[in-house]
């Protein structure tokens, strides 16, 4: 059954540095989204990405995020200069339909 | 906007013993409901959806949910539960199809053997 694959399962980093997640959506989805789950919260919406631009942002996702689809197979979210409280869980997700999430990226900024 | 409400943060039961798991949901438009379970270290995973049409959904491993328009429910059942059950539970609305997921905080269900 195809589904959706996250790398790096775990990434530190120091803050201020930047980081790049990974995500391969299933491959006949057109629909991509991040989500977050800081520990012990509920999981947040920050982005939705259809037809190679953003279709929905929440007020999380600022300046220092951005998402791109490089190629025909990858999905990406850049944090710019990471803070503290940018740690967290995150999730990619796509859909033609209901959504389908992959395993998790656990960022850990120290 | 829309919202989700599980009340539930932990909810203890016997193995074997039946379960229910609330959810309630608030929005000005008709919505797509949908149960996700956290199994631990894991992802989200896809346990049920309400999109139309028949308003009791059941899943492959027996647990069911029934839609609620008039009381804006979206309760999660099983009728007898195992230690394998063990997770967290998310409800989750969106307002169309392909559009963004808002869940609630999630319900831990621990399996007491």
């Amino acid at each position: 059954e195809p589904e959706v694959t996250q790398t790096p399962s775990h990434q530190v980093t120091q803050m201020g540095q930047e980081v790049i997640l990974r995500c391969v959506p299933i491959s006949n989805h057109l629909y991509f989204y991040w989500y977050r789950q800081i520990l012990g919260q509920k999981v947040e919406f920050l982005v939705s990405f259809y037809n190679n631009e953003i279709s929905e942002k929440s007020e999380i996702f600022d300046d220092q995020f951005s998402v791109e689809r490089p190629d025909g197979s990858n999905f990406t979210l850049k944090i710019r200069s990471t803070k503290l409280e940018d740690s967290a869980m995150y999730f990619c997700a796509s859909s033609q339909g209901p959504q389908y999430f992959g395993p998790g990226t656990r960022l850990t900024v120290l | 906007a829309q919202s989700v409400t599980q009340l539930d943060s932990q909810v203890p039961v016997f193995e074997e013993a039946p379960v229910e798991l609330r959810c309630n949901y608030s929005s000005s438009v008709s919505v797509y409901l949908f149960w996700y379970v956290q199994y631990p270290n894991q992802g989200l995973q896809l346990l049920l959806k309400y999109l139309s049409g028949s308003t009791l959904v059941e899943s492959i491993n027996g647990f069911e949910a029934e839609f609620n328009k008039s009381q804006t429910s979206f309760h999660l059942r099983k009728p007898s539960v195992h230690i394998s059950d063990t997770a967290e539970y998310f409800c989750a609305v969106s307002n169309f199809g392909n559009e963004k997921l808002t869940f609630g905080t999630g319900t831990r269900l621990t399996i007491i053997p």
